[in-house]
């Protein structure tokens, strides 16, 4: 079974310029996450959606970060301009609900972004 | 959720067991707790979770103090594979919004 598929892997882009990260979440798995990771840190949740509907983007810098997911399976992720600040890893992961178990989190490898 | 209190770094040797401790001393009864590990460059990996009985699977054990104010993950034969970033989080029964911390760093040396 495939896991979950992000792409680009990496991507350099000049500050004010746009970009998009595209995640392909496990199938079957209603739930999908953005999660952004700064270096020698923790991941932190940018988004939520269950299905097609975004339940939880309250970290989400909304000036700037803007994501969709039309069918309620893949998504993607803007940022549009990019700033400095931007540069660090954007990791997408998906989930199904379980009883007992609703923490389990499978991740894709993250989509590493520098922003010059 | 709860806060979680990990050391920043800790060393095994290699085939001797790796013993990860992890202080939730807020954790409230419906509150689990998880264990994701990150190799370097990866996204986490789920390791195990538990309520408040001892879990284990085929990566590792998790013994929960009797209190649950604490908790300890065993690697029982670390490998150099195991080196990684370690995260214990608690999670709410029913959530799914996992807030990680900035873990334990293991390695595991030859």
């Amino acid at each position: 079974e495939a896991g979950v598929v992000q792409s680009p892997r990496y991507k350099i882009i000049e500050k004010k310029q746009p970009v998009a990260f595209w995640c392909n979440p496990i199938s079957g798995h209603n739930t999908l996450y953005w999660y952004l990771q700064n270096l020698g840190q923790g991941p932190e949740l940018l988004i939520r959606y269950e299905n097609e509907e975004a339940v939880d983007d309250s970290q989400l810098p909304k000036d700037r970060f803007s994501a969709e997911r039309l069918k309620g399976v893949d998504s993607t992720l803007k940022i549009q301009p990019a700033e400095l600040g931007d540069s660090a890893v954007y990791l997408c992961a998906s989930s199904i609900r379980q009883a007992g178990n609703t923490g389990e989190l499978f991740f894709g490898e993250g989509s590493r972004l520098t922003v010059l | 959720d709860a806060k979680t209190t990990q050391p920043t770094s800790m060393d095994c040797a290699e085939g001797r067991a790796a013993n990860l401790p992890c202080n939730h001393s807020t954790i409230s009864g419906n509150e689990y707790v998880y264990w994701y590990r990150q190799i370097h460059s990866q996204g986490p990996q789920y390791i195990i979770h538990g309520l408040k009985n001892n879990e284990t699977n085929e990566m590792a054990s998790l013994i929960i103090t009797e209190d649950r104010k604490s908790s300890t993950l065993i690697l029982p034969h670390a490998t150099l594979r195991d080196t990684a970033v370690y995260y214990c989080i608690v999670l709410i029964q029913g959530a799914q919004k996992l807030v990680f911390g900035q873990g334990t760093r293991l390695t595991i040396n030859p």
